[in-house]
């Protein structure tokens, strides 16, 4: 998967608490993105980064924030976690804006 | 929301034949990109059609961009049952921001 890892694989939670998805990548590309997705809803994008430290907001990106401190690690946190954001969560990784390669997705339960 | 749209959603096929789909999407875009999801797997990059271009081929795939009418549709030739995947169109229009729709649900019956 192009290089692109994303930890932890599955995960199941409670309502109310934090947590903290991440992505990592051995390409040194530029561009990372986080993106869920819903039935009905394809890919949605929730945050991307630019570069080290530089971030911007997507699609969907209340009740999550991000953060880019190595160009090899963009995290994705939910501060409190809610049933809505039961989802599957990809990370992608770009060189160029362009091609997108993507990792192989984590799958968050929140009960 | 800028979010492309495919049809149809889901399109059962013999292999050996064709299959099509199409995107259509609501804004003036830079590229437009096709892309492939295995079952409970990641997206792998198909294709990259520019709005410039009008049709672009790559080994059994041919995907055909309409600007005027903000459409795309991607043509598997000679389907297998590998194949079976669900297929999503992603538009770039601000440089920065991917909006992919919401698939379409290909089976290839051997």
């Amino acid at each position: 998967d192009a290089g692109i890892t994303q930890s932890p694989r599955h995960k199941v939670t409670e309502t109310g608490t934090p947590v903290t998805l991440r992505c990592h990548q051995t390409e040194n590309h530029r561009y990372m993105y986080w993106y869920r997705q819903d039935p009905g809803h394809g890919l949605r994008l929730i945050h991307y980064s630019y570069g080290v430290k530089d971030t911007d907001k997507g699609e969907v990106s209340d009740g999550y924030s991000v953060s880019r401190s190595k160009t090899e690690d963009f995290l994705l946190t939910l501060e409190s976690a809610t049933s809505s954001q039961t989802s599957v969560y990809f990370c992608a990784i770009s060189p160029s804006q362009e091609t997108q390669y993507f990792g192989p997705g984590t799958r968050l339960l929140v009960l | 929301s800028q979010q492309g749209e495919e049809d149809p959603q889901a399109l059962s096929i013999q292999e050996g034949e064709n299959a099509t789909m199409n995107c259509s999407y609501k804004t003036s875009i830079n590229n437009l990109q096709w892309y492939r999801q295995n079952s409970g797997r990641g997206l792998v990059h198909l294709i990259l059609i520019r709005s410039n271009e009008r049709e672009k081929h790559s080994g059994r795939l041919r995907v055909t961009l309409d600007t005027s009418k903000k459409s795309s549709s991607l043509l598997i030739t000679a389907s297998r049952a590998a194949d079976t995947a669900s297929y999503f169109c992603a538009t770039d229009n601000t440089g920065n921001q991917f909006y992919f729709g919401t698939g379409t649900s290909l089976t290839v019956i051997p």
